[in-house]
């Protein structure tokens, strides 16, 4: 079982917003800001899109967006395009023994 | 170009070794923290290991945890993953990856090497 939860699928049409979310506990999310987002395509390398909560590396769409709130951590795609279906995955620091944990993945279908 | 290129994987016996190499370049390698991260055949992304920009400090997921061992030569731009005790549930698709500076993000990622543990 991952550390942090995300549903397993998400949909949306395009043109239309999306949210995935990301929850864990006050040991990773909640207790720093240290959430990242990935995305990765059918055989292809994990793409960093967010990361310290918010921060947009540099030619990342401005189409994703993230936040947290408690315990739980968001990423949103707004004006959803075919080629952002993918699979996400969220990842924070934790204060566990083990320093990084990843979320399950949520798979993007933009219908 | 900035690039992280990993090899050293292949077939190898349950309880057996292997070392896994990334070699990085088009960046100043020995200014920032490395990666292991490791994908296992149709599941998600699975944190391995940490290493700190001198080598100084490393970390490890509890479930490679005395079994792998991670390092870096900043004078060859390498780093390493060394495997032992090798299980079924090490197959994996193995990535190196460089960490944003004050960040936990992965910001270049290597292709990955496929490390297929079985007899």
């Amino acid at each position: 079982q991952s550390a942090l939860t995300q549903p397993a699928s998400v949909s949306g049409s395009p043109g239309q917003s999306i949210t995935i979310s990301c929850t864990g506990t006050s040991s990773d999310v909640g207790g720093y800001n240290y959430v990242s987002w990935y995305q990765q395509h059918p055989g292809k390398t994990p793409k960093l899109m967010i990361y310290g909560v918010s921060n947009r590396p540099s030619g990342v769409s401005n189409r994703f967006s993230a936040s947290k709130s408690g315990n739980t951590a968001s990423l949103t795609i707004s004006g959803l395009q075919a080629e952002d279906e993918a699979d996400y995955y969220c990842s924070s620091y934790t204060s566990s023994s083990t320093p990084v944990v990843f979320g399950g993945g949520t798979k993007l279908t933009v219908l | 170009e900035v690039q992280l290129v990993e090899s050293g994987g292949g077939l190898v016996q349950p309880g057996g070794s292997l070392r896994l190499s990334c070699a990085a370049s088009g960046f100043t390698f020995s200014s920032y923290a490395m990666n292991w991260v490791r994908q296992a055949p149709g599941k998600g992304l699975e944190y391995v290991s940490t290493i700190s920009s001198n080598g100084g400090s490393t970390y490890y997921a509890n479930s490679v945890k005395g079994r792998f061992t991670i390092s870096r030569d900043n004078s060859k731009n390498t780093l390493y993953l060394q495997m032992g005790s090798l299980r079924a549930e090490d197959t994996a698709v193995y990535y190196c990856a460089r960490r944003v500076p004050y960040s936990y993000g992965l910001d270049i990622w290597g292709q990955g090497t496929m490390v297929t543990v079985s007899s």
